[in-house]
């Protein structure tokens, strides 16, 4: 089955503790991007790859940090998290630009205390 | 700068009753349009998307939508809604340009059908 996967799914923390997020998808699809969706904000991009060791900043870059080292994961990390990245957040995928569909994971609810 | 407006943050419906989700966008070029679906607890569903051709898009669920080059919208229709479409919906847009182009997204409208 196709999939994006991300862990964990729930995740409470406290400020300043070092955490990643995975996100892996099964698709062999070279754009993988990360989002965080807040009330009345939408989705915002956070980061972004192209393919492998490609990666540039999304909208909200700030606090995040991301590595693309293999084609399937892309693998989101707060080295320092603070209160104001509590959030949920999604990873996704698709197969080219244009007009490709995105493939969503299932989000990661991140509170930040 | 590309953007997306979803006017309502919120659609109440009777079930049977058809339904419209609102979107508008503004893109230079002719835009790549989507409706994604978000279910409680759950990723976002891709619905449908316009590309170019026929400006109506059939879609999952029996979802479409109508391309309005002129009225630079891209609204969101069901003949007849379902309690089951109970959701939030999410509009993007992407320029059609050549490498990567970013997605930007709507700021989401929740759709209720009332039984």
């Amino acid at each position: 089955e196709a999939q994006v996967t991300q862990n964990p799914r729930y995740l409470i923390t406290v400020t300043g503790k070092k955490l990643t997020v995975t996100c892996s998808q099964n698709m062999n699809h070279e754009y993988m991007s990360w989002y965080r969706q807040d009330p009345g904000l939408g989705l915002r991009q956070i980061y972004y790859s192209m393919n492998v060791e490609v990666t540039d900043k999304g909208d909200v870059p700030e606090g995040y940090k991301v590595s693309r080292k293999e084609k399937r994961n892309f693998p989101l990390i707060l080295e320092s998290p603070s209160p104001n990245q509590t959030s949920l957040y999604f990873c996704a995928s698709s197969s080219g630009t244009g007009g490709t569909e995105a493939f969503f994971g299932q989000g990661t609810r991140l509170t930040v205390v | 700068a590309q953007s997306v407006a979803q006017p309502e943050d919120q659609v109440n419906v009777a079930e049977g009753n058809p339904l419209t989700v609102k979107c508008t966008y503004s893109v230079s070029g002719n835009p790549y349009l989507f409706w994604y679906v978000q279910y409680p607890n759950r990723g976002l569903q891709f619905l449908l998307k316009y590309i170019t051709g026929d400006n109506l898009v059939k879609g999952s669920y029996g979802f479409e939508a109508e391309f309005n080059k002129s009225q630079t919208s891209f609204h969101l229709k069901k003949p007849s809604a379902l309690v089951s479409d109970s959701a939030l919906y999410f509009c993007a847009v992407r320029a059609p340009s050549g490498g990567y182009q970013k997605v930007t997204f709507g700021t989401g409208t929740k759709l209720q059908v009332i039984p």
